[in-house]
């Protein structure tokens, strides 16, 4: 079974400052999915970016990008430039290795202070 | 394009009764999952269904079941409530052309047991 990991349960950032949030994911399978979603206080949860295993490049889209270290097993999310709209739960995700749906971390509550 | 829509947003039901939530995927999505969200047991995959079929299954019990239109509409059913049963309830759809697919989430329903 896979296990995604978030040490970190909740973050305070300075407005514009960059922000990196931790996640470590556990399998033996060579196919797999990393994904990062946003869930702001209304519940909805918004898919922010993907990055596969067999991906050479780190994913970016935005402000977001993905920091995808294949041999730690780490998959972090760094935003740049943070907004005070950024503030939320972040939950890093993962799919395949013979997991059924997506395996969620617990999550990281960043609040983004002006 | 549309989002995914879920109905309704807010139930509230007592012990022992029975409730049908709804999700309709994005547009051209065969795939739509189910997950709950609690507190203590973060986000847990429920089901998936994809063209009409139950592809995956998560360890919930046989209280909690769902099925899937010809127009990739998904129901849930979870008969005799309990109070352990309060969540969020959240739907995704996915194109599901291949297993890392992204998932894009509902706004979910949140049930409230009594």
């Amino acid at each position: 079974a896979q296990k995604i990991t978030q040490t970190q349960p909740g973050m305070f950032v300075q407005e514009k400052e960059a922000v990196t949030l931790d996640c470590t994911y556990d399998t033996s399978d060579p196919s797999y999915g990393l994904f990062w979603y946003k869930q702001p206080s209304s519940g909805e949860m918004i898919f922010l970016i993907y990055q596969g295993s067999y991906d050479q490049q780190n994913a970016t889209e935005g402000r977001y990008s993905l920091n995808f270290q294949k041999a730690r097993k780490s998959a972090n999310l760094v935003i740049s430039a943070s907004q005070l709209g950024d503030s939320a739960m972040y939950f890093c995700a993962s799919s395949g290795g013979g997991a059924d749906g997506l395996t969620f971390g617990k999550g990281t509550h960043l609040i983004i202070q002006p | 394009k549309a989002g995914v829509t879920q109905t309704p947003r807010y139930l509230i039901k007592t012990r022992g009764q029975q409730v049908t939530l709804s999700c309709s995927p994005i547009s051209g999505h065969r795939s739509v999952s189910w997950y709950q969200q609690t507190p203590g047991q973060g986000l847990q995959f429920l089901f998936e269904y994809f063209s009409e079929t139950q592809r995956n299954k998560g360890n919930f019990p046989g209280r909690f079941s769902g099925r899937q239109f010809s127009n990739s509409r998904s129901e849930m059913n979870v008969s005799t409530l309990e109070l352990g049963d309060s969540a969020l309830y959240l739907c995704a759809s996915s194109p599901r052309n291949q297993e890392a697919d992204t998932q894009y989430f509902g706004p979910g329903t949140r049930l409230t047991v009594l």
